[in-house]
């Protein structure tokens, strides 16, 4: 099946801080998502993004499907930031990579 | 705003029991999905459904079955719960028949099983 690859696994930031994240695919995808898992465990949806840019804010995402790969761009950050961040791709079902955790400091 | 509902955050239940998860969404979406997240593993499909009253097995169906009677509720039920089955359960949506749209996750149920 289609491996999914983060990067880095672990981050610790300064507040204040830009970052970015990354998620490579093996294969092609008709969907990808990036999530943030706050400390309760909510997934909360960030980005729809199977290909291009989008941003929201401080965060963008930039998917480029040709190069089965995906990169979350965190600026500015804020401890509120602080969680897990999650990618995933479907190719015939959805495939979660297993996580970059953010840390990020006061 | 899409809302994703399960019944709830916390259940501690005993090694045989027999326990239903529920999730509710509110947007009229055609599919749903119930996932296990574990340390290591990352999140895994159990079951999807995508239709009322349709349902296909995902990666991990062994010790699970599910139920969707209507449109807005999926349910997972646990016919006699296992300590390996102590796990945060998280149930999602997604608004067309087609595969590879957007997916909306519910709060989770972190389940204990005793």
């Amino acid at each position: 099946g289609i491996q999914v690859e983060q990067s880095p696994p672990d981050l610790i930031l300064q507040e204040g801080a830009n970052s970015t994240l990354r998620c490579n695919f093996s294969d092609s995808v008709n969907n990808l998502q990036w999530f943030h898992q706050n400390p309760w465990g909510q997934l909360i949806n960030l980005f729809y993004i199977p290909s291009g840019t989008k941003q929201n804010g401080r965060l963008s995402a930039t998917t480029v499907a040709t190069e089965r790969y995906s990169l979350l761009y965190i600026s500015s950050s804020q401890t509120t930031d602080s969680g897990v961040y999650f990618c995933a791709v479907e190719h015939n079902d959805m495939r979660f990579g297993a996580g970059t955790r953010l840390t990020v400091k006061p | 705003d899409v809302k994703v509902t399960q019944s709830s955050r916390y259940l501690v239940k005993r090694t045989g029991e027999k326990v239903f998860l529920e999730c509710v969404q509110d947007m009229d979406h055609e599919n749903m999905f119930w996932y296990r997240q574990d340390p290591g593993l990352g999140l895994r499909l159990i079951y999807f459904s995508y239709d009322v009253k349709m349902k296909e097995k995902g990666d991990i169906p062994e010790g699970y079955s599910v139920s969707r009677e209507k449109k807005e509720r999926f349910s997972l039920i646990l016919e006699s719960a296992s300590t390996n089955q102590t796990s945060m359960y998280l149930c999602a949506s997604s608004r067309s028949g087609a595969r590879g749209d957007e997916q909306f996750f519910g709060p989770g149920t972190r389940l204990t099983v005793l």
